[in-house]
């Protein structure tokens, strides 16, 4: 089956540094990708649309100059949290879809702590 | 609206009982709905579609649009069934809403 890796798995980043998180497609390519975050024993929260190739696509109250999203090949997108706040603290996750299939394949997700 | 509901965020059984997991939709259109599972430190992924009328691991979830419906069911719950289960709705441009997620927790 498809295959989407997520680097780094966990990172811990002072108040008011950036940090990248990376998603990439292993066996497959993925003109859309998603990213989510997901609190402590909640939902997935759909944050953005990323689009190889154009501008990503923001849900409604994401701020899109405080979560950057490049989707520079067919294979990879990254999400940097600029300026990160205790707040951003969270786990996220990105998918990415088999264009044959309404399917998602998930990465193993990227839990950010801001201290 | 597009929304997707899960009524219960944790459903307790015992071992050997039957489980049933809810799900509503809300949709305009023809709806192409998904259960995933999230296992503990695992990756979410696909449990079912309701397209392909599978049955995976003992489950089975029947769409019913009268009634807005893909509850997932299983005769006999495993504890090896605990875990998270969130109902999926496919929104076009490959775009998928989840449920709030129902935790299932199977006892011993």
């Amino acid at each position: 089956g498809a295959v989407v890796s997520q680097h780094p798995s966990w990172v811990i980043c002072k108040s008011g540094t950036s940090v990248k998180i990376e998603c990439r497609s292993l066996d497959f390519q993925a003109t859309t990708m998603f990213w989510y975050r997901q609190f402590p024993k909640q939902s997935l929260m759909l944050m953005a649309t990323s689009n190889e190739g154009s501008k990503a696509t923001y849900e409604q109250g994401v701020e899109k100059d405080k979560f950057l999203i490049n989707h520079a090949s067919l294979t990879l997108s990254t999400l940097t949290v600029t300026s990160a706040h205790p707040e951003d603290s969270s786990f996220y996750i990105c998918s990415a879809p088999v264009s044959y299939s309404y399917e998602q394949y998930f990465g193993p997700g990227t839990r950010l702590t801001v201290t | 609206a597009q929304r997707v509901t899960q009524p219960e965020k944790l459903l307790s059984v015992f071992k050997g009982a039957p489980v049933e997991l809810k799900c509503n939709y809300s949709y305009s259109g023809s709806p192409e709905l998904f259960w995933y599972v999230q296992y503990s430190r695992q990756r979410l992924q696909l449990l079912l579609r309701h397209i392909s009328r599978e049955s995976i691991k003992g489950f089975t979830a029947d769409l019913n649009k009268g009634e807005t419906s893909f509850h997932l069911k299983k005769p006999f719950a495993q504890e090896e069934d605990s875990a998270m289960y969130y109902c999926a709705l496919f929104t076009g441009g490959f775009k998928t809403i989840f449920g709030a997620g129902t935790r299932l927790f199977v006892k011993a």
